[in-house]
């Protein structure tokens, strides 16, 4: 069974362009969260999809959005980045919201110069 | 205010010898999950093992066993039997309830301890 993937591994971007990271959950996997680590602030919740609805969002500003699709593929966009954007994304899956194990992918490494 | 606090940056440890890494929480509300998560350098998450709160018995997988005391609110992690593909950061978090219905994936994480085994 493949794992959860995300594309691309790697992203350089300049201030104030924008960027959209992808996720394909497990399959047969429909719930599907997003995370922002940075070292400084650690692990930060930045949304929940589940059945293409968004079911919880962290506390970050609108130029944060996502959205999921009828195969439960997951894409979230960063408008008009900015330098303290620079973070490794993470996106997970589970069955169901709720699930108390959720399997990560390898991330996305975002640097913004 | 909910928090995770993991004290301890970096750990050592010798290859076959045990090694606990300290989590303490903070949240008032009364029904709440405790994680713990290994990222080693290739960057994804990998779950290790889960605590209720309402769990009476301590969780174990495997080699990993979570010492769980409420009263202090610490969610300790003890690695049995090092081994060196155990060198990885390691992350303590916290499910709670949220306050709308089905807000319940929010997960509040510690800054993570680097765990390093020698041989």
């Amino acid at each position: 069974k493949a794992g959860v993937t995300q594309t691309p591994r790697y992203l350089i971007k300049t201030r104030g362009q924008q960027v959209t990271l992808s996720c394909s959950p497990i399959s047969g996997h429909r719930s599907v969260s997003w995370y922002q680590q940075t070292p400084g602030q650690g692990l930060q919740f930045l949304f929940e999809y589940f059945s293409e609805t968004q079911r919880n969002k962290g506390n970050f500003p609108g130029r944060f959005s996502g959205r999921q699709f009828s195969n439960s593929r997951s894409e979230m966009n960063v408008s008009t980045l900015e330098l303290g954007d620079s973070a490794l994304y993470l996106c997970a899956s589970s069955l169901i919201p709720g699930d108390n194990e959720q399997f990560f992918g390898p991330g996305t490494r975002l640097t913004v110069l | 205010a909910q928090k995770i606090t993991q004290t301890q940056p970096g750990m050592f440890v010798q290859e076959k010898e045990a090694v606990t890494l300290d989590c303490t929480y903070d949240t008032s509300d009364q029904s709440y999950g405790l994680f713990w998560y290994k990222q080693p350098s290739s960057g994804e998450m990998i779950f290790l093992i889960y605590q209720g709160s309402y769990d009476e018995q301590n969780a174990t997988e495997g080699r990993y066993s979570l010492n769980f005391q409420k009263a202090r609110k610490s969610a300790n992690l003890v690695i049995s039997a090092s081994q060196l593909g155990d060198s990885a950061m390691y992350f303590c978090a916290m499910r709670v309830s949220g306050e709308a219905a089905g807000n319940n994936r929010k997960l509040i994480w510690g800054l993570g301890t680097s765990l390093a085994v020698n041989p």
